[in-house]
């Protein structure tokens, strides 16, 4: 399997322009979560979604932040308008439902290191 | 809720000189106890979990932790660290099973420098 697929690696934009960060989960994971990574805050988790509905969205930051699950194969998180303060790396992971053979694990993609100027 | 404290932000070591980086959590629940690690510029990989049974845990690369409950710990060790080993290492604890267990709370990570 090729793992957690996230699209771009890297991203630049100004403040102000809506950004879109993809993600390709596992085949046959059904959990998918959004996560965010900074200096000062750590690894906080932002939203995330079970058979594409999504179950818990109260870390998302703001409603400029948003996210959605099409398909069991791809997921977007959406930042419009963008800030500075948005700067940071962002990590899609997937998982099994516990109990089915499933070891718990969350599987990460690469991330996309995003910057806001 | 659950948090875990990672007491440690960084640690340096001596190369094959052993290595203890702390984790304590807390929760009302019975839970489930992993340890990833983040090597520059990589997502996260998963290096060993407990989930029931054995309070010893083996782990990838050499690694080892052990879930003690009276102390809500779950500290990571290896007995001899390589260059390799550099890297930011997080704990995260997720409720044990019947409790809704499928989200992990992690730690604010250690990274562990290895000095040659």
């Amino acid at each position: 399997d090729a793992g957690v697929i996230q699209s771009p690696r890297h991203e630049v934009t100004e403040m102000g322009q809506e950004v879109t960060l993809r993600c390709k989960p596992i085949s046959g994971h059904d959990y998918l979560f959004w996560y965010r990574q900074t200096m000062m805050r750590g690894l906080e988790l932002l939203i995330y979604f079970n058979n594409n509905v999504p179950i818990d969205d109260s870390g998302m930051p703001e409603d400029r932040f948003s996210a959605k699950m099409p398909n069991a194969s791809f997921s977007t998180l959406k930042i419009q308008p963008s800030e500075p303060r948005d700067s940071a790396v962002y990590f899609c992971a997937s998982s099994t439902t516990p109990g089915q053979g499933s070891s718990y694990e969350q599987y990460f993609g690469p991330g996309t290191r995003l910057t806001v100027t | 809720a659950q948090s875990v404290t990672q007491l440690d932000s960084q640690v340096p070591v001596f190369e094959e000189a052993p290595v203890e980086l702390r984790c304590n959590y807390s929760s009302s629940v019975s839970v489930y106890l992993f340890w990833y690690v983040q090597y520059p510029n990589q997502g996260l990989q998963l290096l060993l979990k407990y989930l029931s049974g054995s309070t010893l845990v083996k782990g990838i690369n050499g690694f080892e932790a052990e879930f003690n409950k009276s102390q809500t710990s779950f500290h990571l060790r290896k007995p001899s660290v390589h260059i390799s080993d550099t890297a930011e290492y997080f704990c995260a604890v997720g409720k044990g099973s019947n409790f809704g267990n499928e989200k992990l709370t992690f730690g604010t990570g250690t990274r562990l420098t290895i000095i040659p």
